[in-house]
């Protein structure tokens, strides 16, 4: 079954701290994977998209990584600022052949001063 | 360039009544996909659209549908609403269909309250 799990649930941390999200996937052949970042009630922001051969991109202060062997994906936030306080999403493509995408539930950070 | 816009942002309705919701995609972008995003269940695929024809479909029943236009702009609809639909409805837009490694525009959401 395929499935994508994120960890912790939720997180605080102090504004400035170093933090790392973790998301597992069973998705299998996979196509691509995707860490979007959601503000409370507003849509998701897509934050980096890696394909299968890719084990590390950045977009500023995030950091994400892929190992394609171990299905595990990290998503590391540098430095972290009060308006990184939202919920960071995992979304796993599958290889060509079915257009769904597979949503982790996501995990809840919250940045306090 | 203007994003992607979902209308109404809000709305509450009552047990059996039905809804549409609305989302115009980035212009030039042809795939639509609808989303539902509940706490406890996170995104839930629905379906999607491209070039007007519905390319995949998520596993929820025949009470929620949907439709595209010959410009790109979707609809969904839910009949017979039940209290277990009320949750934030979110609707992206992207190029190419959402398999793709093409990137994934979300709307801010229609947040539907069933009472």
């Amino acid at each position: 079954k395929n499935q994508v799990e994120q960890s912790p649930q939720s997180l605080i941390i102090l504004e400035g701290k170093n933090c790392t999200l973790q998301c597992n996937y069973t998705v299998s052949p996979f196509s691509n994977l995707r860490w979007y970042k959601q503000d409370t009630g507003r849509g998701p922001v897509s934050l980096t998209i890696m394909t299968f051969s890719e084990n590390t991109k950045s977009n500023g202060r995030y950091t994400a990584t892929l190992d394609a062997d171990t299905k595990q994906s990290s998503l590391h936030i540098t430095a972290s600022q009060l308006s990184d306080s939202a919920s960071y999403i995992c979304v796993v493509s599958p290889k060509t052949g079915a257009n769904n995408l597979f949503f982790g539930t996501g995990t809840r950070l919250t940045v306090i001063p | 360039k203007a994003g992607v816009t979902q209308t109404p942002r809000y709305l509450i309705k009552t047990r059996g009544q039905q809804v549409t919701l609305s989302c115009s995609p980035i212009s030039g972008h042809r795939s639509v996909s609808w989303y539902q995003q509940t706490p406890g269940q996170g995104l839930q695929f629905l379906f999607e659209y491209f070039s007007e024809t519905q390319r995949n479909k998520g596993n929820f029943p025949g009470r929620f549908s949907g439709r595209q236009f010959s410009n790109s702009r979707s609809e969904m609809n839910v009949s017979t609403l039940e209290l277990g639909d009320s949750a934030l409805y979110l609707c992206a837009s992207s190029l190419t269909t959402s398999g793709n490694t093409g990137e994934l525009f979300f709307g801010e959401g229609s947040r539907l309250t069933v009472l």
